[in-house]
Parts: C-alpha cells; structure tokens; sequence
C-alpha cells in the first residue's frame, strides 16, 4: 500500500504568518510522529499521536506550535506567526502501535523555509 | 541527549562491505538497537534493530558486543545507492517511543 505522505513538499512564508502541514499515514497505523530537522542535524521530535490522543507534547519548542489527529488518520502541524527559526524540514512518520516493536515508517517531509 | 556516538563520516569502496560502529556505553537491559539511514532529500528509512543477538535482514546484518555496549552495522556489498546518513539509535522498547536521534554517520559509497 502507499507509504506516510506529507504536503506540501515546501512552503514558503513570510515572518509572522500561520502554516499548516499535513500528514497523512498508512492506513492502519495507530501510532504518528511528528518531527523536525534542521540543516546536518539529526531529528528532533515533537509531538506523538495514539490514535486522535497525544500523551506526549513535550517537544513542541514553544506555544505558537500544535497539532491534531483526527479520524485515527490524517494529522495536521500548525505553526503560529512563524520565526526565521522555524526554518526546517518537517518529518512525520507512523508505526503500528505505541509499544514500538514496529518500526516508524517517514514521509519524506515538509520543507518550510520562513523568509 | 542521543544516548549514541558515531564517527561522523566513513568512506567505503563500491563492492566492499561498509561497517559502521556505534557506541552506546550506557545502554540497559531493555534497550534495543535501531539502526536508519537517511538518504538526501528523503525521509528516514529503518535498516534493522536488535536486542542481544546479532541480526540479519536483506538490508544489512547488526552485531552486537557481548556486553552490549557497542554495535556494527555491516552493509555487505555496497552500492552507490548505500550513500547516506547512518543514524544508531537506542531506544526503551517499554516505555519510550520516541527515537532520540544524534547526527549519525555519513558514509560515502566511492566508485
């Protein structure tokens, strides 16, 4: 079946201005992940889903990010008046379940760059 | 803090087998071992992961130190298509479902 999608590819804003990016996972996955990686650096997370619910928000670096899940499927990381240092791409990847014997299938990410 | 180092590149010749050392010093008991790479401009891809034994996929074979505390990824036959970023992440199978990634090792596939 098809793999964890994510759209846009890249986008482009002004300072100041709101974003939206998506993730659609593979069907059946319960677990979603949100990431970001900045330029030579390794991943770092942000935000877990199990199922619509998110026990885990601690890495989101500050109030003006957030996330929702619904359906179980489709989630969706919003960014409020954006930072020059937002500037990253933005990985969303799935599992089967929470306990993570799986393995966490990406997307190939969302490049954001804030101008 | 990623709780492994890596060297931060490693070059091997097409066709020879690449081996790819990872410390993981104060790994416990429940830890496993996961292995990705990440190919530019891509999202990352799992290879394999292990707990105690050595493991072997189409991918690539892990062994792992007796006393766990260190693990070498071995791609048998390298290819061009093998250049990417290594990333050896350790991760409590129990309770931590994060992957707490370091900055992994570059490996450079030479013709």
């Amino acid at each position: 079946g098809a793999g964890v999608s994510q759209s846009p590819s890249n986008k482009v804003t002004e300072k100041g201005k709101d974003v939206e990016l998506r993730c659609d996972p593979i069907s059946g996955h319960t677990a979603l992940y949100w990431y970001r990686q900045s330029l030579g650096q390794g991943l770092e997370f942000l935000i877990y889903f199990q199922g619509n619910s998110a026990p885990d928000k601690s890495g989101l670096p500050s109030d003006r990010f957030s996330a929702e899940r619904t359906g179980g499927s489709v989630s969706t990381l919003t960014i409020q008046r954006t930072q020059q240092e937002d500037s990253a791409v933005y990985l969303c990847a799935s599992s089967l379940e929470r306990a993570g014997r799986n393995e966490q299938f990406f997307g190939p990410g969302t490049r954001l760059t804030v101008l | 803090d990623a709780k492994t180092t890596q060297p931060p590149s490693m070059d091997c010749a097409e066709g020879r087998a690449a081996n790819l050392p990872c410390n993981h010093s104060t790994i416990s008991g429940n830890e496993y071992v996961y292995w990705y790479r990440q190919i530019h401009s891509q999202g990352p891809q799992y290879i394999i992961h292990g707990l105690k034994n050595n493991e072997t996929n189409e991918m690539a074979s892990l062994i792992i130190t007796e006393d766990r505390k260190s693990s070498t990824l071995i791609l048998p036959h390298a290819t061009l298509r093998d250049t990417a970023v290594y990333y050896c992440i350790v991760r409590d199978m129990d309770s931590n479902y994060q992957l707490i990634w370091g900055a992994g090792t570059k490996l450079i596939i030479k013709p």
